[in-house]
């Protein structure tokens, strides 16, 4: 079974610029979820989506980010302008929802590394 | 909002050394989920657990969660390079709000 996958692995841009995240989760999996990890600390849910609703996006800062998902399947992250404190890895994870713990097992993609300068 | 505390930091071992981790958590955990991560790469689900007392193991990691559901160990025997990573803990409080992750234990295995 394939994993989550996301591109492009690595990115690095100047402030101001925009930029774009593309996950493509397990199939099947109800439920994406994108987390923001900087550099020392745990990942951070920006955004939860049960099939292509919103179920969460409290921590998002929509002022520059915005994600969708078009027909409930594949999810993209984008900034817009970006900031030297975005410089972090932005990781998605799936899960087909339900279950222990009501997500179900969270399943994570590789990745992707942004650094802006 | 819940925290998670992770101990240590950081860890440094021998090559097989027996370890554990801790995760503490602010309040009760609904489920508590540990993940291995490698530099540059994502999260590896190791494994779940969300019964008080509740013990599981997988090859030579154990992980424990206590009968009051704040406080889960991670126990790796005979740690070996491939042990090496970053051990996460994430937790579930109310089983509809999302995982909320500690800030990870490094791990070196030295030969």
């Amino acid at each position: 079974e394939a994993g989550v996958a996301q591109s492009p692995r690595y990115k690095i841009i100047e402030k101001r610029q925009s930029v774009a995240f593309w996950c493509n989760p397990i199939s099947g999996h109800a439920t994406l979820y994108w987390y923001q990890q900087i550099l020392g600390q745990g990942p951070k849910l920006l955004i939860q989506f049960q099939n292509n609703g919103v179920v969460d996006d409290s921590q998002l800062p929509k002022d520059r980010f915005s994600a969708e998902r078009l027909k409930g399947v594949d999810s993209t992250l984008k900034i817009q302008p970006a900031k030297l404190e975005d410089s972090a890895v932005y990781l998605c994870a799936s899960s087909s929802g339900g279950g222990a713990g009501g997500h179900g097992t969270q399943y994570f993609g590789p990745g992707t590394r942004l650094l802006v300068l | 909002s819940q925290e998670l505390e992770q101990s240590p930091q950081s860890l440094i071992v021998q090559e097989g050394k027996n370890l554990t981790i801790n995760c503490t958590s602010s309040k009760t955990l609904y489920g508590l989920y540990w993940y291995k991560q490698k530099y540059g790469e994502g999260l590896i689900f190791l494994m779940m657990l969300q019964k008080g007392g509740e013990e599981k193991s997988h090859e030579k990691i154990t992980a424990k969660l206590d009968e009051k559901k704040q406080q889960s160990s991670l126990h790796i025997t005979a740690s070996q390079p491939s042990h090496a990573g970053i051990y996460l803990c994430g937790a579930d409080n109310r089983g509809n709000t999302p995982l909320v992750f500690g800030k990870g234990t490094r791990l070196s295995v030295i030969a």
